[in-house]
């Protein structure tokens, strides 16, 4: 079946550290995403990418890193600029044609030891 | 810009009443409508989607109209199950679909 994976679904940081976020998807889409969820909040934009070597700031994208070197991979890391990192993350792809919606992945939620 | 407003929760309902989540929507064009599921410790789920004014979305016992008069896509569903406590968000997407708007999501609690 095609989807999107996220790894790892748990991670930890230290203070001071970097970490990436794997997001893979085999739904051939274009477009991917990552959104940040705080506790009982909705979804913000951090990063975008319309297509493989491009990708654009979202309304949140301080603290954070993209590359999209493959159409299928779209990792996020999270630098030790971010001061408040500890939430959930979400990676979703889309089809951009006639508005499909986004598919989503399971999520990765980061904590601070 | 476009928008997305939803009904602030929690909402708590007993099992097998009436459900209304409200939504409304702000968009220069004609956008596609979708409402999205989440279970705890979940990503999002496509529940139902709607790509014209008039178009019902239906899923799973719950269901969404286009109006476009009233700029709504309110969910409803007949009788609610405990398995339907989750957030849900409305959205919206236009302009060739690469962005989405969502709502800030409405938690909803069903009580056996």
């Amino acid at each position: 079946d095609g989807g999107i994976t996220q790894s790892p679904k748990y991670l930890f940081r230290k203070e001071g550290q970097n970490v990436t976020l794997s997001c893979e998807q085999n739904l051939n889409h274009d477009a991917m995403y990552w959104y940040r969820q705080d506790p009982g909040q909705g979804l913000r934009l951090i990063y975008y990418s319309q297509i493989v070597n491009d990708f654009q700031k979202g309304d949140i994208a301080e603290g954070y890193s993209v590359s999209r070197e493959k159409k299928e991979s779209f990792p996020l890391t999270v630098t030790s600029a971010q001061k408040n990192p500890t939430a959930f993350y979400l990676c979703a792809s889309l089809d951009p044609a006639n508005n499909q919606p986004q598919h989503f992945g399971d999520g990765t939620r980061l904590s601070i030891l | 810009g476009d928008s997305v407003t939803q009904m602030e929760g929690p909402v708590t309902l007993s099992e097998e009443a009436f459900l209304t989540i409200n939504c409304t929507y702000t968009a220069t064009g004609y956008p596609s409508l979708f409402w999205y599921v989440q279970y705890p410790g979940e990503g999002l789920q496509l529940l139902l989607k709607a790509t014209k004014a008039d178009d019902k979305g239906s899923n799973k016992g719950f269901e969404a109209t286009y109006r476009k008069e009233t700029t709504s896509f309110h969910l409803e569903k007949g009788s609610v199950q405990v398995s339907d406590s989750a957030v849900y968000f409305c959205a919206l997407s236009q302009g060739g679909g690469f962005k989405t708007i969502f709502g800030a999501g409405t938690r909803l609690f069903v009580k056996a």
